[in-house]
């Protein structure tokens, strides 16, 4: 079975600057999906980005990237120029095509992250 | 615009009531999942459904069931024998590969507290 790994409970960034979430999963695998979410205080889970892994070029969502490391099995989050808003609960998910079998999301326990004034 | 609409956004539950959360939506998917979250804690999958008249276990099913009639509703049942439900619960539902982005769509959630 897949597992996601999120290794950093907390995170805390300045205003304006870049952080970088870590994420690493274990898989068999060759083609899956890979997501990152984020759950502000209101609680409502919001899609970040996404990627695709046979797709060698990395997602960027506006301030947000990725950095997809295949053979490493990371798939960690840059947020640049950091806002207030960014605060939030992020997950890291992964999802098997659907020739894997599984029709679920698997997701890693989640980084806190704090944006300091 | 499409999305899912869960309902209640508070639900206060007396010892020994079933409760009912309700969780449409209008994306036309045919996946769609229940979560529950505690507090400063992760997603942990109740029961899921990937198509009507059909739904599975997921890790915590225990105490819940679920009926899935209609494409569109998903409605979770947190029973008597949940002995702890208070709880964050998150509906979810998912395109199929190549509709979309084959992530979850997120409800806004119900939060259940045992009085």
């Amino acid at each position: 079975a897949q597992t996601v790994t999120q290794s950093q409970p907390e995170m805390s960034v300045q205003e304006a600057e870049t952080v970088t979430l870590s994420c690493t999963y274990d898989t068999s695998e060759s083609d899956y999906y890979l997501f990152w979410y984020k759950q502000p205080p209101s609680r409502q889970m919001i899609l970040v980005i996404r990627q695709e892994a046979y797709k060698q070029q990395n997602a960027t969502e506006n301030r947000f990237s990725v950095n997809f490391q295949k053979a490493a099995k990371s798939f960690s989050l840059k947020i640049s120029d950091s806002q207030l808003g960014d605060a939030a609960m992020y997950f890291c998910a992964y999802r098997s095509t659907p020739q894997g079998g599984s029709e679920k999301l698997v997701f890693g326990k989640g980084t806190k992250l704090t944006v300091n004034p | 615009d499409g999305g899912i609409t869960q309902s209640p956004k508070y639900l206060f539950r007396k010892e020994g009531q079933n409760v009912t959360l309700s969780c449409e939506q209008n994306l036309n998917h045919d996946a769609m999942y229940w979560y529950r979250q505690d507090p400063g804690q992760g997603l942990r999958l109740i029961y899921y459904s990937q198509i009507v008249n059909d739904f599975q276990k997921g890790d915590i099913a225990e105490g819940y069931s679920v009926s899935r009639e209609k494409k569109e509703s998903f409605p979770l049942t947190v029973t008597s024998a949940q002995k702890n439900p208070t709880a964050f619960y998150l509906c979810a539902s998912s395109s199929a590969p190549g509709q979309g982005h084959y992530g979850y769509t997120f409800g806004s959630g119900t939060r259940l507290t045992v009085v």
